[in-house]
């Protein structure tokens, strides 16, 4: 069975950092691009990041780029989204995703991340 | 960015009965793969969303086939042939032909 678990949220003030994990079970994490997708309290989704298989490529939101940096570690089948220079608009459920914009299939069941002071 | 409109965004049904949502890209959603990167999912309440339709028509494994999607280039729907208690929550579309959009989300409920 397909299974991503996210962990590392976290309450956080504003201009702070967080790094959030994802750890992936059930399928061959190195055949797969990864994704990080976001949802702000009672609001839509947004996509946050993609890697590929290798991290050889990397796309990032306009909303995060430049502050947060989306990786992946295959040996360990976990992705990470370390987020740098929080604001109080990246507030959100954060969801590690299986797959990238073609294929996204899986989700986990998310971490909350809070940036207020 | 695509931007993805849903409508309705509220859907009051009668259990038993269907119910169709629409979804509308701003731009065709034909990658030049020749594929149409659409897929529909469903957030139950206090759940994270789950897949149900990618590609426009293709039932994730598991998904009960009174769940259809159908369209094309910019136009596409998602209807339930008939509604049951456990169909409650929000339905998204989303595209990923170009950098990954949703939209709004029509949130279903029983009469």
């Amino acid at each position: 069975e397909v299974q991503v678990v996210e962990s590392g949220g976290a309450l956080v003030q504003p201009g702070g950092s967080l790094r959030l994990s994802c750890a992936a079970s059930g399928f061959t994490f190195s055949n797969y691009w990864m994704s990080w997708v976001r949802q702000a309290p009672g609001k839509g989704l947004e996509w946050v990041a993609s890697i590929k298989l290798d991290g050889s490529e990397i796309y990032y939101g306009d909303s995060v780029k430049g502050r947060f940096t989306i990786s992946r570690d295959n040996a360990k089948n976990s992705l990470f989204l370390q987020m740098n220079s929080l604001r109080v608009e990246d507030t959100a459920v954060y969801y590690c995703a299986k797959g990238g914009a073609h294929d996204s299939d899986s989700w986990g069941q998310g971490t909350l991340v809070t940036v207020s002071s | 960015d695509v931007v993805m409109t849903q409508s309705p965004l509220s859907l009051p049904v009668t259990l038993g009965q269907p119910a169709s949502i629409s979804c509308r890209s701003s731009q065709s959603l034909v990658h030049i793969d020749g594929n149409t990167y659409l897929n529909w999912f469903q957030q139950r309440p206090g759940q994270s969303p789950r897949r149900l339709i990618y590609q426009v028509s293709n039932r994730d494994s598991g998904v009960p086939d009174r769940f259809s999607g159908s369209g094309s280039g910019t136009d596409f729907t998602l209807k339930i042939s008939g509604v049951e208690a456990e169909d409650v929550g929000v339905y998204f579309c989303m595209q990923g032909t170009y950098w990954p959009t949703f939209g709004q989300g029509t949130k279903v409920e029983i009469k």
